[in-house]
């Protein structure tokens, strides 16, 4: 039981260039959210997917996308990243109201 | 919108020290609040999770607490070791549409010296 994975741990960009942020998790959880940690602002959360199939927005989602690709893997994609988008990114699931579980986070620079 | 405020901002203490960490939220309609531990470098671990319904709730040297109504959860960690050193955080649910909408505090950094 690998619980909430992510890939890749590290990235770094140049400003303009795409890529997707992987995750999955093999708890079978229904919920699964992407949030964004930078110094002084605590998390803040990007997406997030209710079940599968359904997505909606969080508190920061401009110059983001994602898929729930199915249950397991919940994925966001950067088109064109920018350096305000330098960031540790995390992925979490979650059963219903039951404890909300984190991945080890991918932390990206954007140059 | 729902803020979370976590007091103190960061905390150093000597080991052996019982200690309280504040959470406050300014919408009491929540569904649970959790409680989590970061490590540098890190992902979250979470440590206790309250339902609204619940006053509160123990792990071992921990006893997390929350009054639904003043907005107010605490974090009390007794008899402290420097392997509690790591930063704090804890989060609030509402239900929105079917979902749990989670909304952080930005986190109380502890120390703890031998």
């Amino acid at each position: 039981n690998a619980g909430v994975t992510q890939t890749p741990k590290f990235q770094v960009l140049k400003t303009g260039q795409s890529m997707t942020l992987q995750c999955a998790q093999d708890m079978n959880h229904n919920s699964m959210y992407w949030y964004r940690q930078d110094p002084g602002m605590g998390l803040r959360l990007i997406y997030y997917s209710a079940s599968e199939g359904t997505t909606d927005k969080g508190e920061v989602p401009n110059g983001y996308n994602v898929s729930r690709l199915n249950k397991r893997e919940f994925s966001l994609r950067l088109e064109s990243a920018a350096p305000s988008q330098t960031s540790v990114y995390f992925c979490a699931s979650r059963w219903g109201v039951d404890t909300q579980y984190f991945g080890p986070g991918t932390r990206l620079t954007v140059l | 919108k729902q803020e979370v405020t976590q007091i103190p901002a960061a905390l150093s203490v000597p080991e052996g020290e019982n200690l309280v960490l504040n959470c406050s939220f300014t919408d009491s309609a929540i569904y649970n609040l959790q409680w989590f531990r970061q490590d540098p470098g890190k992902g979250l671990t979470s440590l206790l999770l309250i339902q609204s319904s619940q006053r509160e709730q123990t792990s071992g040297r921990l006893n997390a607490s929350l009054d639904k109504s003043s907005g107010r959860s605490t974090l009390y960690i007794a008899a402290s070791q420097p392997g509690d050193s790591a930063t704090y955080l804890c989060a609030v649910f509402h239900a929105s549409g079917g979902s749990y909408i989670p909304t952080f505090g930005r986190g109380t950094s502890l120390i703890v010296h031998p």
